[in-house]
């Protein structure tokens, strides 16, 4: 099956600094999203991509669709506290008829040290 | 406006027993799944279904069951508990092509 490579796995930051974590296919996706999961909660959805090479921004979180389509990168901007938690990057196919499947990577878990 | 429910939050099993994950949403979503997280790794699909009285395998199956008699309902039953279903179950929905909404999780415990 298809396989995402998230990397970091982890981070340790200072607030106020800035966060870019990144995930990478062997296979193509039609759509890219960024999701951050708090403890105890469900993944929570920031920023869905559509278009190879688009550039989305949803308040300090930037995330772009890699022109290759197998690649997509997300930053944090100014991190804050309230930034931990774990981000996951998701990859989208329409394998056929109504099947649209997610591929997820195995987290990035964020730090952010006050 | 709830989303996705899920039920129960917590649950502990003996091996060999069977249960029931509830999951139900109210915003009129074809498309339901389930996924299965497990510690320091990401989502696995078990199951997925795009429509009432239709339900396929995902990447992980064995050892579930679903059935989705209604747009809103998607449960997810284990037959017969091992200890390797312990882990987090996540019940999501979407309508069609559009990033999928999650519910908040069961928690379950394989003893």
């Amino acid at each position: 099956g298809q396989q995402l490579n998230q990397s970091p796995q982890s981070m340790f930051i200072q607030e106020g600094e800035d966060v870019s974590m990144n995930c990478t296919s062997s296979s193509i996706f039609n759509t890219w999203l960024w999701y951050k999961q708090d403890p105890g909660e469900g993944p929570v959805l920031l920023i869905a991509l559509y278009k190879a090479g688009e550039l989305t921004s949803n308040g300090r979180l930037t995330a772009q669709f890699g022109i290759t389509r197998k690649d997509s990168f997300l930053n944090i901007s100014a991190s804050i506290p309230s930034d931990v938690g774990i981000y996951f990057c998701a990859g989208q196919i329409h394998s056929g008829g109504s099947n649209y499947k997610l591929t997820f990577g195995k987290g990035t878990l964020l730090t952010v040290n006050p | 406006n709830a989303g996705v429910t899920q039920t129960p939050k917590f649950r502990i099993l003996k091996i060999g027993q069977s249960m029931t994950l509830q999951c139900t949403q109210d915003m009129n979503h074809n498309y339901m799944y389930w996924y299965r997280q497990d510690p320091g790794m990401g989502l696995k699909l078990i199951y997925y279904s795009v429509g009432a009285g239709i339900t396929d395998k995902g990447e992980v199956p064995n050892g579930y069951n679903v059935s989705r008699s209604t747009t809103e309902d998607f449960p997810l039953r284990l037959e017969l508990a091992a200890p390797s279903q312990t882990s987090v179950y996540f019940c999501a929905s979407s309508p069609g092509q559009k990033p999928q909404h999650f519910g908040d999780g069961t928690r379950l415990s394989i003893l």
